[in-house]
């Protein structure tokens, strides 16, 4: 079946370095992708999304590409600041369908 | 609006008993999904709602799980007989009637955290 796989963490990092968490993923045909970001104490919020091969998706200075040649979608920010601290989920979905199938998480700790 | 709101957001309950968890989705949003996630885990489907006829339910969804939307607003989850296995973070998350399912992207709530002791 379908699976997504990411990078363990945490990942620590010092504020403006560059961060990407990586994800791959296993999928029949041409399946969504998203970044899904949970800061502590709250619901997951969408970040960004790509819905075919080569988009790229972007929103808050993060961005991933949509790589269908090596199925993967990695998560990536030029600076990343203390604010971003939180858990990053990636996630496919199948055209047609209304559930998602997510990785473990990645947690992201950024120390001033 | 407030969001997809959970209640509660902390149980505590001793195995053999029965729990129930409330979900209120964003009002105009007629599309309702529950999913379970344990530590270290991400969130995995549990069952969704439009309106109030229940499409889809995991096989996660033992006979000890049940989920209603009675009038297609708010959603409760109940467990009977809880098990320590159950102990989970239960998630609630809605998207409109437009929009293309996933692709839309949820609301989430911010979840309600089950122990089992």
């Amino acid at each position: 079946g379908d699976s997504v796989t990411q990078m363990e963490g945490p990942v620590t990092l010092s504020e403006e370095a560059f961060l990407t968490i990586n994800c791959t993923y296993t999928a029949t045909g041409y399946p969504s992708l998203f970044w899904y970001v949970q800061y502590p104490g709250e619901g997951l919020q969408l970040l960004l999304k790509a819905t075919k091969a080569d988009d790229k998706g972007s929103n808050k200075g993060f961005e991933a590409t949509y790589r269908k040649e090596t199925t993967s979608f990695h998560l990536e920010k030029g600076s990343v600041q203390v604010s971003d601290s939180a858990v990053y989920f990636c996630a496919l979905s199948q055209p047609g369908t209304y559930k998602y199938i997510f990785g473990t998480g990645t947690r992201l700790k950024v120390l001033a | 609006d407030t969001g997809v709101s959970q209640n509660p957001r902390h149980k505590i309950t001793k195995r053999g008993q029965n729990v129930t968890f409330r979900c209120d989705p964003i009002s105009e949003h007629n599309r309702l999904y529950w999913y379970r996630q344990t530590l270290g885990q991400g969130p995995e489907f549990l069952t969704y709602f439009q309106n109030e006829a229940q499409l889809e339910k995991s096989r996660l969804l033992s006979d000890r799980f049940s989920a209603e939307r009675p009038k297609g607003s708010f959603s409760t989850l109940e467990i009977q007989r809880t098990e320590q296995g159950d102990s989970a973070m239960y998630l609630c998350a809605s998207t409109p009637v437009a929009g293309t399912g996933a692709n839309y992207g949820y609301t989430f709530g911010s979840g309600t955290r089950l122990t089992v002791v």
